[in-house]
């Protein structure tokens, strides 16, 4: 199984500031032959299930914010809020759907500092 | 717009048998081009994928070592839905459950907390 460790596991981060999420797979979760990165990024408030913000390591999905952005390849990913909003307090995922069995990271809880 | 639509009880006795559906709306359970997947959610295991079923020219099934021995997904091509059954279970088992829809996942269901007591 792929192992995905996520740090910080909770961040404290300022009004306007930047927050930076990583996350790190046991192997590379990239494909050789469409240089794809099976990487995703998910937001998760209370109640509520996760949302997906990132795919493909770096493509934010429709009406996602552009304060965020996701980098990375092979076994390092970067997820970052440019400049951080009230709204974007919850707990982020990453998860690798590169092979079975899918796995999720332990989650990043993002609060205001 | 796909909808997925959960049910099922939120109380199982030890030993039982967790039973779940996850209703499809705006996709085919047998559309070729996707997979339908079971994740559940609980402090101590965090998010953890359970299997998937899908079609391409027949139904296939994919599940967790985890849960291998116990798990059952099923499409039901008449209601356009599938299932999660989840045999034997223990209050470890006890976690909130979601059906999504692909690989990576854009549509969920809207969760179910299923709490494994006597």
């Amino acid at each position: 199984d792929i192992v995905m460790t996520q740090s910080p596991d909770s961040l404290g981060v300022s009004l306007g500031e930047r927050a930076t999420i990583n996350c790190k797979s046991s192997q590379s979760v990239l494909y050789g032959s469409n240089n794809k990165n099976y990487l995703a990024w998910y937001q998760q408030k209370p109640g509520q299930p996760p949302k997906l913000f990132v795919y493909w390591a770096s493509t934010r999905e429709s009406g996602v914010p552009d304060r965020f952005s996701g980098s990375g390849s092979g076994t390092d990913f970067t997820l970052t809020i440019s400049s951080l909003q009230a709204e974007d307090v919850a707990v982020y995922y990453c998860q690798q759907y590169y092979s079975y069995p899918l796995t999720f990271g332990g989650g990043t809880k993002v609060e205001i500092k | 717009q796909v909808q997925l639509q959960q049910s099922g009880p939120g109380l199982v006795k030890p030993s039982q048998t967790l039973s779940l559906t996850c209703a499809i709306s705006g996709d085919s359970v047998s559309t070729n081009t996707t997979a339908w997947n079971w994740i559940r959610q609980s402090p101590s295991r965090g998010l953890e994928w359970l299997g998937r079923t899908y079609y391409r020219s027949k139904w296939y099934n994919e599940y967790a070592v985890s849960v291998k021995s116990r798990i059952t997904i099923n499409p039901d091509t008449s209601k356009n839905q599938f299932s999660l059954q989840l045999n034997s279970v223990t209050p470890e088992d006890t976690a909130v459950y979601y059906c999504a829809r692909g690989y990576s996942f854009v549509y969920w269901g809207q969760g179910t907390l299923v709490t494994v007591s006597s």
